[in-house]
């Protein structure tokens, strides 16, 4: 069966470092999406590709970089970790408008 | 520019009762429709969607939900409630003339069923 994978699931770093989110789908989607997830605030995108070297800012994009080398993999990198970015990460996939397949997240915290 | 708004936080609902989680939307077109739930430490899971056609859209695990146009309203229903259906539902809004693919997402409802 199609999926999409995140890992590492929990990762816990230290401000300043760089780190990097991976996420894998096997739907053969074009449209990945970044979200983090934090109380009271909902779902906010972070980065989107609609497809290979395609990648466009979502509206909290300050901080996070993602690339796009083939249709399978959309990882998300933090430049420099801030304490601001401790969250719950999900990657979703969709193919054209229609409903997006969510990863299992990755928990980060940074301290 | 599209909206979404789920107005409740929380609902609670006794098992085997009927249970309602309430949506509004906001397009500037016809609106894709979308609910998702989540159990905890999970990511979002799709129930159901509306595009087009039959205002009653019915869903996975016996999950419904009704479009209606006049209230700008897409609520989601369940006949009988169990206690496994306790989750956080959202509700997600695209606008199709955008050209994006961007769904909005509402704030969740926490739904919480009592045995």
């Amino acid at each position: 069966d199609a999926e999409i994978t995140q890992s590492p699931r929990h990762k816990i770093t230290e401000t300043g470092r760089q780190v990097t989110l991976a996420c894998h789908q096997t739907w053969n989607h074009n449209n990945m999406f970044w979200y983090r997830q934090d109380l009271g605030h909902g779902l906010r995108l972070i980065h989107y590709s609609y497809g290979v070297h395609d990648t466009n800012k979502g509206e909290v994009s300050d901080g996070y970089s993602v690339s796009r080398s083939n249709t399978e993999d959309l990882p998300l990198t933090l430049e420099s970790a801030a304490s601001s970015q401790t969250s719950v990460y999900f990657c979703a996939s969709s193919e054209q408008g229609n409903e997006q397949y969510f990863g299992p997240g990755t928990r980060l915290t940074v301290t | 520019a599209q909206s979404v708004a789920q107005p409740e936080d929380q609902v609670n609902v006794a098992e085997g009762n009927p249970l309602t989680v309430k949506c509004t939307y906001s397009v500037s077109g016809n609106p894709y429709l979308f609910w998702y739930v989540q159990y905890p430490n999970r990511g979002l899971q799709f129930l159901l969607k509306y595009i087009t056609g039959d205002n009653l859209v019915k869903g996975s695990y016996g999950f419904e939900a009704e479009f209606n146009k006049s209230q700008t309203s897409f609520h989601l229903k369940k006949p009988s409630a169990l206690v496994s259906d306790s989750a956080l539902y959202f509700c997600a809004v695209r606008d199709p003339t955008g050209g994006s693919y961007i769904p909005t997402f509402g704030r969740g409802t926490s739904l919480i069923v009592h045995p």
